[in-house]
């Protein structure tokens, strides 16, 4: 069983639509969640960076952690066509490297 | 924007040949990393510097090796490139936890 497993899509979801994209992982030392944002031919990108259990929000963007099933999940309200990309999530321990999902490719229509 | 720099961004070249992928940053970090990832798959982690003169190998094996000569600069060579070395590169650059990627060299060997 790999330490992250996250449903590679593709999704496709109409404009405005609201997205949800989730990761499960196996390790309950993992403590720091991050979510990325990977554009076709691009190096990825931090979006959401969290520590703790809940929901942080950042513009359209919540990234919801719930230790206790070991899963997390990014909500993208009113998703726009520039939000087409692959999404990573990633975590790690207090010590450890950070350990990368293998991504959700994610596809706004117009 | 961070400032990681990766070139070529395209290569293509034939069995044996050797080559160096150049990864450059201007912020200063002290931590380093090389990814690999193939479409669909997750990244993994191939080679990691902590600082000047030290560099470890990462969880997934690899035929390549780096040096860490100056804070700036990590590249990452292969003596003899194989088909098998086929896949995207990623170096990044890290502060704390966020790591800040550079756009990445899609390497293509015959």
């Amino acid at each position: 069983q790999k330490e992250v497993e996250q449903d590679p899509g593709p999704l496709s979801v109409p404009e405005g639509a609201i997205v949800s994209l989730n990761c499960t992982y196996s390790n309950s030392a993992f403590q720091y969640f991050m979510w990325y944002r990977q554009y076709s031919r691009k190096g990825p990108e931090l979006l959401m960076y969290t520590y703790s259990s809940g929901n942080k929000e950042d513009g359209r963007f919540t990234a919801q952690v719930d230790k206790s099933s070991k899963y997390i999940s990014l909500f993208i309200r009113d998703s726009q066509p520039s939000d087409s990309a692959t999404y990573l999530c990633a975590m790690k321990t207090s010590y450890d490297k950070v350990i990368f999902g293998p991504g959700t490719s994610l596809s706004v229509i117009p | 924007e961070a400032d990681i720099y990766q070139t070529p961004r395209y290569l293509v070249i034939g069995t044996g040949k050797k080559i160096t992928l150049e990864c450059s940053q201007t912020m200063g970090h002290d931590k380093m990393y090389w990814y690999q990832q193939d479409p669909g798959m997750e990244l993994h982690l191939i080679h990691y510097s902590y600082g000047v003169n030290s560099t470890e190998k990462g969880d997934l094996s690899s035929e390549s090796t780096v040096s860490r000569i100056r804070t700036e600069h990590f590249p990452l060579t292969l003596e003899s490139a194989r088909p098998s070395h086929t896949s995207q590169y990623l170096c990044a650059g890290a502060a704390g936890d966020e790591q800040f990627f550079g756009p990445g060299t899609r390497l293509t060997v015959l």
